[in-house]
């Protein structure tokens, strides 16, 4: 069974400085995505970043950036420049390449220090 | 484009009583798929519809059950329910297609109480 761990359930950042939040998974199939949805307190949960596990070249989206170690099965989020509204609970998910039953970690909530 | 939207938001119900959530996803997706997200268990799986069939499901009992009609709208029921059946149930809607197009995208969720 795949299984998506996180092992930091919380996490605090300076305004300006970089974070990375730590995601590893388990699964056995070749074909696969990776996803970070960030979930603001209170509001909608929202994509940040996903990754296709067929490319090696990391995804990136303005401020976050992922460290994709296939082999490793780990799946990290960088976010640079950490601003106030980045603070909201991070979830690692995966989901194999023609189901979409999505297996998400337990999250990571990151405050932002002003 | 409109995104997902759940109604109602809130619901209080008590034990025993049966309640249904709705779905719309947005425009031209055509899979619904259902989380249920609590403090203990995190977000689970319920199930995934997709041109008004079941597509996929989660190891839920079946007072869990669900729906999805011509437009794709989604409905969710809970019979007979229980104090652990308390949680925020979420909805996503995507394409339905297989591969990297098809990420989902969340409702705001239906904060589902019982008492």
């Amino acid at each position: 069974a795949q299984t998506v761990t996180q092992s930091q359930p919380e996490m605090s950042v300076q305004e300006a400085e970089t974070v990375t939040l730590s995601c590893t998974y388990d699964t056995s199939e070749s074909d696969y995505y990776l996803f970070w949805y960030k979930q603001p307190p209170s509001r909608q949960m929202i994509l940040v970043i996903r990754q296709e596990a067929y490319k090696q070249q990391n995804a990136t989206e303005n401020r976050f950036s992922v460290n994709f170690q296939k082999a490793a099965k780990s799946f990290s989020l960088k976010i640079s420049d950490s601003q106030l509204g980045d603070a909201a609970m991070y979830f690692c998910a995966y989901r194999t390449y023609n189901n979409n039953d999505m297996r998400f970690g337990a999250g990571t909530r990151l405050t932002v220090k002003p | 484009k409109a995104g997902v939207t759940q109604t109602p938001r809130y619901l209080i119900k008590t034990r025993g009583q049966q309640v249904t959530l709705s779905c719309s996803p947005i425009s031209g997706h055509r899979s619904v798929s259902w989380y249920q997200q609590t403090p203990g268990q995190g977000l689970q799986f319920l199930f995934e519809y997709f041109s008004e069939t079941q597509r996929n499901k989660g190891n839920f009992p079946g007072r869990f059950s669900g729906r999805q009609f011509s437009n794709s709208r989604s409905e969710m029921n809970v019979s007979t329910l229980e104090l652990g059946d308390s949680a925020l149930y979420l909805c996503a809607s995507s394409l339905g297609t297989s591969g990297n197009t098809d990420t989902q995208y969340f409702g705001p969720g239906t904060r589902l109480t019982v008492l």
